[in-house]
């Protein structure tokens, strides 16, 4: 699986859109871009997937370049409870296992 | 929604014993599921891949023979950890594949493991 680049950590005030950012340079063609999240000494949690379209949903939504290399995560009016650290994945899908890096820790603050 | 149920939550054994952690899917089969290993502030670690009615498949460096995964139903795994020490506690995770889902990985809650 592609290897993915995240920044460490982040700051948002509350009340504002979080952009988290990730590179996968080496993205093949058949490879999702899978965002979860952990809160602390918690199991992760699935927020948004896909593949070269931007997606979204209840969570927040995903931005994929075109050229694939690169993606954005968007949670549109972070709140204190969105403070976690967010991995951004990327696999070939249901077929394969799941390989996390270090990813980013998001700081959600008043 | 598809839940994956880890049991215990938490657990403290004495050095040299042996400690069974359980994975659950509660509403889907699981034909795979994983294991994770994650350290105070660091990422996952992928441990081993449990597949129903198989021999786990080990991430290199990971003993087998230390942490033992019997995944004989499509709706249970279990990792034992065989003569744990000081430096295995940690916090373990699994996760089942689910097909039934567009995202298809749903996670356990964990399991902290202290070893005294």
């Amino acid at each position: 699986d592609a290897k993915t680049t995240q920044p460490p950590s982040m700051d948002c005030a509350e009340g504002r859109a979080a952009n988290l950012p990730c590179n996968h340079s080496t993205i093949s063609g058949n490879e999702y871009v899978y965002w979860y999240r952990q809160i602390h000494s918690q199991g992760p949690q699935y927020i948004i997937h896909g593949l070269k379209n931007n997606e979204t949903n209840e969570m927040a939504s995903l931005i994929i370049t075109e050229d694939r290399k690169s993606s954005t995560l968007i949670l549109p009016h972070a709140t204190l409870r969105d403070t976690a650290v967010y991995y951004c994945i990327v696999s070939s899908g249901t077929a394969s296992k799941l390989t996390f890096g270090t990813g980013t820790r998001l700081q959600v603050t008043l | 929604g598809a839940v994956v149920s880890q049991h215990p939550s938490r657990v403290i054994c004495k050095s040299g014993t042996s400690v069974k952690i359980e994975c659950r899917s509660l509403d889907f089969q699981a034909t795979t599921m994983f294991w994770y290993r994650q350290f105070p502030k660091q990422s996952l670690m992928l441990m081993a891949t449990s597949n129903e009615g198989s021999k786990a498949t080990y991430e290199q460096g990971v003993e087998k023979d230390k942490f033992l995964i019997n995944h004989a139903s499509l709706t249970l795994s279990t990792l034992t950890v065989t003569s744990a020490h000081p430096e295995d506690s940690s916090f373990y995770i699994c996760s089942a594949k689910n097909p039934g889902t567009a995202y298809g990985y749903t996670f356990g809650s964990g399991t902290r493991l202290t070893v005294v």
